[in-house]
């Protein structure tokens, strides 16, 4: 059973438009949560984190909102630009003794056209 | 340039023949991870390794092998691929305790 979901395996938005990437997870042990993107032919790259004793992080064009009793998060991308298509990954940890190992979500599909 | 590299990028290969998949980082990282990405499932680690000689099983460890006798390396060891090992796989690493992983390009294996 997937800990981490992302029901939205697409997201298609116009060039200048807010995307809205959300993401939910089920395991209460997890304190912190990342967002990954994911170009064609290269790995995943890191984009913007969240501790569990946040609720928002910004940086530049991007914001994750973090809602922990709801368990979900959110990617805001404002202005979203062409350059933003890819696959966007949520991911969590979970703080044990496992350290740095991270569970991702199945990943959600941004498509932003000109 | 700071990086990880896995080797090969491509690999096509039958069931039951043993092959190896490398990573390499430059950074002096202690953790390192194999996760394999499957279409609607992301990426699910394989193993992980806090550092020499210390690895342990991820979620889907099953058909996987791994060794970790140099820092920098951490190649993935498939000792007789079946077809349902063929996905993409990534390797990635970081400094220990710090969550954010720094992932290699990628390796797309096939298993006829």
């Amino acid at each position: 059973d997937q800990q981490v979901k992302q029901n939205s395996p697409s997201l298609s938005v116009q060039e200048g438009r807010i995307s809205i990437l959300n993401c939910d997870y089920t395991n209460s042990m997890f304190d912190y949560f990342l967002w990954y993107k994911k170009y064609p032919a290269e790995g995943p790259t890191f984009l913007i984190s969240i501790s569990s004793i946040k609720d928002k992080n910004e940086d530049g064009r991007f914001t994750v909102f973090l809602n922990k009793s709801a368990k979900h998060l959110s990617l805001h991308i404002v202005p979203s630009q062409p350059g933003d298509s890819a696959v966007y990954f949520c991911a969590a940890r979970e703080n044990n003794n496992a350290g740095n190992m991270l569970t991702f979500g199945g990943g959600t599909r941004l498509m932003v056209k000109p | 340039e700071a990086q990880v590299t896995q080797n090969p990028r491509y690999l096509i290969t039958v069931t039951g023949k043993k092959l190896t998949v490398t990573c390499s980082q430059n950074m002096n990282h202690e953790y390192m991870s194999w996760y394999r990405q499957d279409p609607g499932l992301g990426l699910r680690q394989i193993y992980y390794s806090m550092n020499v000689e210390v690895t342990d099983k991820g979620d889907v460890p099953e058909g996987y092998k791994v060794s970790r006798k140099e820092k920098r390396n951490f190649p993935l060891i498939l000792e007789s691929p079946s077809p349902n090992q063929t996905s993409l796989y990534f390797c990635a690493s970081s400094p220990r305790y710090v969550n954010e992983q720094f992932f290699g390009p990628g390796t797309r294996l096939t298993v006829l």
